[in-house]
């Protein structure tokens, strides 16, 4: 099993639609987590932390369950602009590691 | 604030060949990745620095792969030989506190 698993898409929606990703982890031991945004052929840059009580940044809401080992980024009124590769992050161990999910892909489509 | 640097942008070589590819961290951050990032997955880590001290290096190909970062700013990482399954991206990163910051990253074909 991979220590962080996402639904690989691709998700294509129209513009202002919500959609929604999700990502499981293995490890329960798992301190930190986060969403990162990767654009065709760029480098993933930090979206957002995800925290216990979930938080929110505009249009962008993440959510953690650390009960069932599952992290959620509902992006809201999508923009052509979010159209991405979202990657699910893990944070473990003393030595700040980060592991990487494979990516949902998102095209935003006018 | 300047970026996360790297070098080459690009580089296509032949199996079994030899390539490094080097990378300056942005300025005082103490902890350095390297990743490679395979199409149509996630970056993998392959070594981490803290200053010029290897912290995780267990997923470095060790026959082959090798890194180093002498006085604690630059790397470079380096592959001899060369196979075909070593087309990547190669991203090196570096942290603060709480953030890591990627650079553009090297993109390796191997023919």
């Amino acid at each position: 099993r991979k220590e962080v698993e996402q639904d690989p898409g691709p998700f294509n929606v129209p513009e202002g639609a919500t959609v929604a990703f999700n990502c499981t982890y293995s490890n329960s031991a798992s301190q930190s987590f986060f969403w990162y945004r990767q654009d065709c052929r760029k480098e993933p840059k930090l979206l957002m932390s995800v925290y216990s009580s979930g938080n929110e940044d505009g249009r962008f809401t993440a959510q953690l369950n650390r009960a069932s080992q599952y992290i959620s980024l509902l992006i809201r009124d999508s923009k052509l602009s979010d159209s991405a590769t979202y990657l699910c992050v893990v944070h473990s161990g003393s030595a700040r590691q980060l592991t990487f999910g494979s990516g949902t892909q998102l095209t935003v489509l006018p | 604030e300047a970026g996360v640097a790297q070098s080459p942008r690009y580089k296509i070589i032949e199996k079994r060949q030899s390539v490094a590819f080097w990378c300056n961290p942005i300025s005082g951050h103490a902890t350095l990745y390297w990743y490679q990032q395979i199409l149509g997955q996630g970056p993998k880590l392959l070594i981490q620095f803290q200053n010029n001290g290897v912290v995780d290096d267990s997923q470095l190909p060790k026959d082959r792969f090798s890194a180093e970062r002498l006085k604690g700013v630059d790397s470079t990482l380096k592959i001899q030989p060369a196979k075909l399954e070593d087309s990547a991206v190669y991203l090196c990163a570096s942290s603060s506190i709480n953030e890591q910051f990627f650079g553009p990253g090297t993109r390796l074909t191997v023919l």
